[in-house]
């Protein structure tokens, strides 16, 4: 177990839907990232929080945004869904320090499938 | 810019055998590299990481890496393979911004017995 909790596991919804996901870093960590896993992508990075402000930026489409709280979760939100979104998406989380050196702690991912 | 290139998608070894899972690495600087695994159904771990200390890596579950710089490479080793060996490896290597890390596509390991 790594400390990172991600929610829900599985999520199934319709092409054109909004959907939320969920992440809580490992305690005392600042740094939030954001995965994506498909079939024909691989694993590839999304989008990094640090303390609450956006840090970095991958791979992101413009119909998924990000954000992170005070109390240091984060969500992805996904609209206007397409099938190709289809995926596992993991959450990661790293810190306190603002150095590159971090190992970053993966959560169990959450498994959206677009029908 | 950084990349890792996982020279094969599936490995197949018999338990008790030496495993050897290959990795290239293209780096414009000294890279910091990782492996990782993940077993189906189940999220990443990391097995080790190489952070310009030592050139050979010991990690969890009898694994080791080699960083050879002359040859870009960081092959994933293990002298005995075991069935709970079978999963998806991951080579790593950290993005040149400092934060994101940037996957291989990943060896599948398959472990008879």
């Amino acid at each position: 177990d790594s400390g990172v909790t991600q929610t829900p596991k599985h999520l199934i919804t319709a092409t054109g839907q909004r959907v939320t996901l969920r992440c809580s870093p490992r305690s005392g960590d600042l740094s939030v990232y954001w995965y994506q896993q498909s079939l024909d992508q691989g694993l590839q990075f999304l989008i990094q929080y640090y303390n609450g402000e956006e840090r970095a930026k991958g791979n992101i489409l413009e119909r998924f945004s990000a954000q992170q709280f005070p109390d240091l979760h984060s969500e992805l939100n996904l609209s206007s869904l397409e099938l190709g979104d289809s995926a596992l998406y993991f959450c990661a989380s790293s810190g306190p320090a603002r150095g590159t050196s971090n190992e970053q702690f993966f959560g169990p991912g959450t498994r959206l499938t677009v029908l | 810019a950084q990349s890792v290139t996982q020279l094969d998608s599936h490995v197949s070894v018999s338990e008790g055998t030496p495993v050897l899972l290959r990795c290239n690495y293209s780096s414009s600087y000294s890279p910091s590299l990782f492996w990782y695994v993940q077993h189906p159904n189940k999220g990443l771990q990391l097995l080790l990481k190489y952070t310009s200390a030592a050139t050979l890596v010991k990690g969890i579950n009898g694994f080791e890496a080699e960083f050879k710089k002359s040859e870009t490479s960081f092959h994933l080793t293990k002298p005995s393979a075991h069935m709970s060996d079978a999963a998806e490896y991951f080579c790593v290597v950290r993005g040149q911004a400092g934060t994101a890390l940037i996957f291989g596509k990943g060896t599948t390991l398959s472990v008879s017995s």
